[in-house]
């Protein structure tokens, strides 16, 4: 079974830009998760989709958003980034709750200049 | 909201030697999960154990067991025989058992183990 695939691994953008990444779930799984790592603020949620429905939204501002789509698939999109959106975003899928464990892709490193 | 510490920013061990790992959390719900993930540098995080809260007793992975004292809000990894392999970040997270809460996930801070030869 694949695991959770995340793209690009790597991404460099300039400031201003936006960006959109991409994080395809283990088959079957129809909740997607979005993280942010970085080295001052740790792990922090973004959001959770769940059937093509946001569920939950963590506190940052409106420049992050994201979809999913019917086959579970999901982006994320950064627009106007900022040199502190320089992180490591993971996504994670999991299959309806409850008693479910959340598998966690190999991230994107986005790097903002 | 919800609140995970980890007080402990790195850790070491010996090989073959057992290391104990802490965690704190805040909450005022009764039922939620609470979880031990490990990051090596590949960067994937991988689920090492997990424990709901109406359990009272602690879970067990091979190697890896878990104290949980529900009362304090703790929730301690204890890692025995370590290998080398299992030096990476280790991150404790939580998560609420509440309707609308979803599959979110709140993580402390982390802690670097180091296992040494």
């Amino acid at each position: 079974k694949a695991g959770v695939t995340q793209t690009p691994r790597y991404l460099i953008k300039t400031r201003g830009q936006q960006v959109t990444l991409s994080c395809s779930p283990i088959s079957g799984h129809r909740s997607v998760s979005w993280y942010q790592q970085t080295p001052g603020q740790g792990l922090q949620f973004l959001f959770e989709y769940f059937s093509e429905t946001q569920r939950n939204k963590g506190n940052f501002p409106g420049r992050f958003s994201g979809r999913q789509f019917s086959n579970s698939r999901s982006e994320m999109n950064v627009s106007t980034l900022e040199l502190g959106d320089s992180a490591l975003y993971l996504c994670a899928s999991s299959l309806s709750r409850p008693n479910t464990e959340a598998f966690f892709g190999q991230g994107t490193r986005l790097t903002v200049v | 909201a919800q609140t995970v510490t980890q007080s402990q920013p790195e850790m070491s061990v010996q090989e073959a030697e057992t290391v104990t790992l802490s965690c704190t959390y805040d909450t005022s719900e009764s039922d939620y999960y609470l979880f031990w993930y490990k990051q090596p540098p590949s960067r994937q995080m991988i689920l090492v154990i997990r424990q709901e809260a109406y359990k009272q007793q602690n879970a067990t992975e091979n190697r890896f067991s878990v104290n949980f004292q529900k009362a304090a809000k703790s929730f301690s990894l204890k890692i025995s025989d370590s290998q080398l392999g299992d030096a990476a970040m280790y991150f404790c997270a939580y998560r609420s058992q509440a309707y609308n809460a979803g599959n979110m996930l709140t993580f402390g801070g982390g802690t670097r183990l180091m296992v040494k030869p």
